[in-house]
C-alpha cells in the first residue's frame, strides 16, 4: 500500500523559514517523480515544484521562485520542500504527490502538512 | 501560463442524476488533462489522466472527454459518495495549473 506522510508544517512568522518533508513508503521511490502542491484554505489546488527521480530536472512556479527549494534523498525514500521568505500568501495546506508514467499529472498523495504565516 | 476554468462554480445534483462539468483551457493542452476528486479534509484523488482515461480503481460511472481546450467530466448516476468538489488540471504546458473547482452537492 502506498503511503506518503508529510511532516514540518507549523506557525512561522512572515520572512521565516520552514523545511518540509514527505516520507514514501509501499513505492520504488526512486523510480518517481515527485511534486509539491498547495491549497489555501478554502481556495483550489497549486502547483508548486517538481523534481525528476534521478535530482536532474526540476521546476517551480513562479511565486516561489528563489524562495522554495525542492530535493529529495532516495536513500531515505524523502522528499522535501525548503521554505524560506515566507509570506501571508504561502499559508496552505502542503501535499506531495508522486508523477505519473504518462505525463505530469499526480498519482499518490500525502495527507497534507498545514503552513500557517503569520505575526 | 494556461488559465483553467471549470464551470459551474457549484453543481446541485439530486442522487442518481447525471452531473456534466466543465473545463476550459486558455489554449491548448491536447489531451494532457486530469480529474480529482477531492472530499473535505482529505487530500485529491485522481480520477482520470489523458482527458478520457481512468485512473486504477475508478468506476465506469465517471467518464472524461474532449481535447484541445473543452473537456467534460460526465458522471453518470450520482452515487451518495460523489458529492465533492472535483479539480481539472493541465499539464501539456509548464507550470502545471488547475482550474478553481467544482463542487457538486446534493439538491
Amino acid at each position: 500500500q502506498v503511503q506518503l506522510v508529510e511532516s514540518g508544517g507549523g506557525v512561522v512568522q512572515p520572512g521565516g523559514s520552514l523545511r518540509l518533508s514527505c516520507v514514501a513508503s509501499g513505492i520504488s521511490f526512486n523510480f518517481y517523480g515527485m511534486h509539491w502542491v498547495r491549497q489555501a484554505p478554502a481556495k483550489g489546488l497549486e502547483w508548486v515544484a517538481f523534481i525528476q527521480n534521478d535530482e536532474g530536472i526540476n521546476y517551480n512556479t513562479e511565486s516561489v521562485k528563489g524562495r522554495f527549494t525542492i530535493s529529495r534523498d532516495n536513500s531515505k525514500n524523502t522528499l522535501y520542500l525548503q521554505m524560506d521568505s515566507l509570506s501571508v500568501e504561502d499559508t496552505a495546506v502542503y501535499f506531495c504527490a508522486t508523477n505519473s508514467g504518462y505525463g505530469p499529472h499526480f498519482v499518490y498523495w500525502g495527507q497534507g502538512t498545514l503552513v500557517t504565516v503569520s505575526s | 501560463e494556461t488559465v483553467m476554468t471549470q464551470s459551474p462554480a457549484t453543481l446541485s445534483v439530486s442522487p442518481g442524476e447525471r452531473a456534466t462539468l466543465s473545463c476550459r483551457a486558455s489554449q491548448s493542452v491536447d489531451s494532457s488533462l486530469a480529474w480529482y476528486q477531492q472530499k473535505p479534509g482529505q487530500a485529491p484523488r485522481l480520477l482520470i489522466y489523458g482527458a478520457s482515461t481512468r485512473a486504477t480503481g475508478i468506476p465506469a460511472r465517471f467518464s472524461g472527454g474532449g481535447s484541445g481546450t473543452e473537456f467534460t467530466l460526465t458522471i453518470s448516476s450520482l452515487q451518495s459518495e460523489d458529492f465533492a468538489i472535483y479539480h481539472c488540471q493541465q499539464y501539456n504546458n509548464w507550470p502545471l495549473t488547475f482550474g478553481g473547482g467544482t463542487k457538486v452537492e446534493i439538491k
